[in-house]
């Protein structure tokens, strides 16, 4: 069974710096990988999708690296900015003998940019 | 595009009623959707995947029973939590793959239901 692990459970860092999140599956047959953001109380909004084939994707301030035999994904964030506070998750898309699953997802980082 | 509604937003209802939710794909056709849980501080969990004209499969340990899951056409999935009890409250989210998605492509989400049972 696919597990996802998101490291830190928090993070809390001054403006203006560059920070990573870390993530990690435990079965790497995956079609591909996703990075989102949740807002308190609110639904979720999807940052980056990397593809099973692909080794990173950008967009904007954003950087997410991955590292499939590895079971390992990294998110960038740079020049970090007080909008930025939110947890991010990660999550993974597997696939069993019936096609293609839901996601699989991490239990997330709780990060905060201080002003 | 690729707009996923979800209602209600919120509520609140008795021990022992029953509340449906509703997801709907505003601007595509959704073979498959797919139900989240989230406890607080908490990942998301998947309850089931909706599947258009058949039964829903559900996830181990999701009493198929309790969350009663209708895909009646291609733009709506509803959740019904019936006899709901105050251990049921939870977050609720769903999310759809458009009929001409790819594995490969992003899942859509609804911005989620909260429900409080007292």
């Amino acid at each position: 069974k696919q597990e996802v692990t998101q490291i830190p459970a928090a993070l809390s860092v001054p403006e203006g710096e560059n920070l990573v999140l870390n993530c990690s599956f435990t079965d790497s047959a995956i079609y591909n990988l996703q990075w989102f953001r949740q807002d308190p109380g609110k639904g979720l909004t999807s940052l980056l999708l990397i593809q099973s084939s692909q080794r990173e994707q950008t967009s904007g301030r954003l950087n997410a690296s991955l590292d499939k035999s590895s079971g390992r994904s990294t998110l960038y964030i740079a020049a970090s900015q007080p909008g930025d506070s939110a947890t991010y998750l990660c999550a993974v898309r597997g696939y069993s003998g019936g096609g293609a699953d839901g996601l699989t997802f991490g239990k997330g980082t709780h990060l905060i940019i201080q002003p | 595009g690729a707009v996923v509604s979800q209602h209600p937003s919120r509520v609140i209802c008795k021990s022992g009623t029953s509340v449906k939710i509703e997801c709907r794909s505003l601007d595509f056709q959704a073979t498959t959707m797919f139900w989240y849980r989230q406890f607080p501080k908490q990942s998301l969990m998947l309850m089931a995947t909706s599947n258009e004209g058949s039964k829903a499969t559900y996830e181990q340990g999701v009493e198929k029973d309790k969350f009663l899951i209708n895909h009646a056409s291609l733009t709506l999935s509803t959740l019904t939590v019936t006899s709901a009890h105050p251990e049921d409250s939870s977050f609720y989210i769903c999310s759809a793959s458009p009929s001409t998605n790819s594995y490969n492509s992003p899942l859509h989400f609804g911005n989620g239901t909260r429900l409080t049972v007292t």
